[in-house]
């Protein structure tokens, strides 16, 4: 099962928005609301910030969202920041009962 | 304080096999759904599989990759999780962690480095 599809890279300067796809099909991304992101700093445990398509957890900052649209998810960050700079992955579960990871992007922050 | 700690890292042959443990604390271990997730050195992250509670009779499921080779069980008296690793490959060598599915997957821990090299 090949991963989610991810741009590799992304960057913006701090204060601008950036948005972030993951293409996957009817059978994952588009047939399930379990869609989530995950940021992850070099070295240290991914972080989730969003899970089921759009809903942040606590403490996430409210800077980020998410959505989907057909087989599509997207993640958005508004008001850049210099610790937003990471990878981040999206997930989904599939119709196999497995979790799909994308294949990461790296976000630069100008 | 939720932690997840796992341990068992290390150096191993080709076909060897190797056990990580994931120790669990701050949340309740036995209702949780436990997740393997693994990232090779400048790769992205690979879900490998899960095991459920006992309430899903501790179902197990595997990604192609390592079916058939990887184990998953746990003892939830000891709030711990379990990776048995056999006829280890050099395309395993990554660092493991182990994750609680709950809201997404919502708790890491901080990940266990394993080398599969002769």
């Amino acid at each position: 099962q090949s991963a989610l599809t991810q741009p590799a890279s992304v960057s913006g300067s701090p204060g601008q928005s950036i948005t972030i796809s993951c293409t996957g099909t009817s059978s994952d991304v588009g047939g399930y609301k379990y869609v989530s992101w995950y940021q992850h700093h070099p070295g240290k445990a991914p972080k989730v910030m969003i899970y089921e398509v759009s809903n942040r957890p606590s403490g996430v900052s409210n800077r980020f969202s998410g959505s989907k649209s057909g087989n599509t998810a997207s993640l958005t960050i508004s008001g850049l920041q210099a610790e937003d700079e990471a990878d981040y992955y999206c997930a989904s579960y599939t119709s196999s009962d497995t979790v799909l990871f994308g294949g990461g992007t790296k976000l630069t922050v100008l | 304080e939720v932690q997840l700690v796992e341990s068992g890292g290390g150096l191993v042959q080709p076909g060897g096999s190797l056990k990580l443990s994931c120790a669990a604390s701050g949340f309740t271990f036995s209702a949780s759904t436990m997740h393997w997730v693994r990232q090779a050195s400048g790769k992205g992250l690979e879900w490998i599989g899960r095991i459920r509670n006992k309430g899903n009779n501790y179902a197990t499921t595997y990604s192609a990759a390592v079916k058939g080779r990887f184990t998953f069980s746990r003892d939830d008296s000891k709030n711990t999780a379990y990776l048995q690793m056999n006829s280890l490959k050099s395309e395993d060598t990554a660092v493991y962690y182990c994750t609680r599915g709950g809201d997404g997957l919502d708790y890491w821990g901080q990940g266990a480095l394993v080398t599969v090299s002769s």
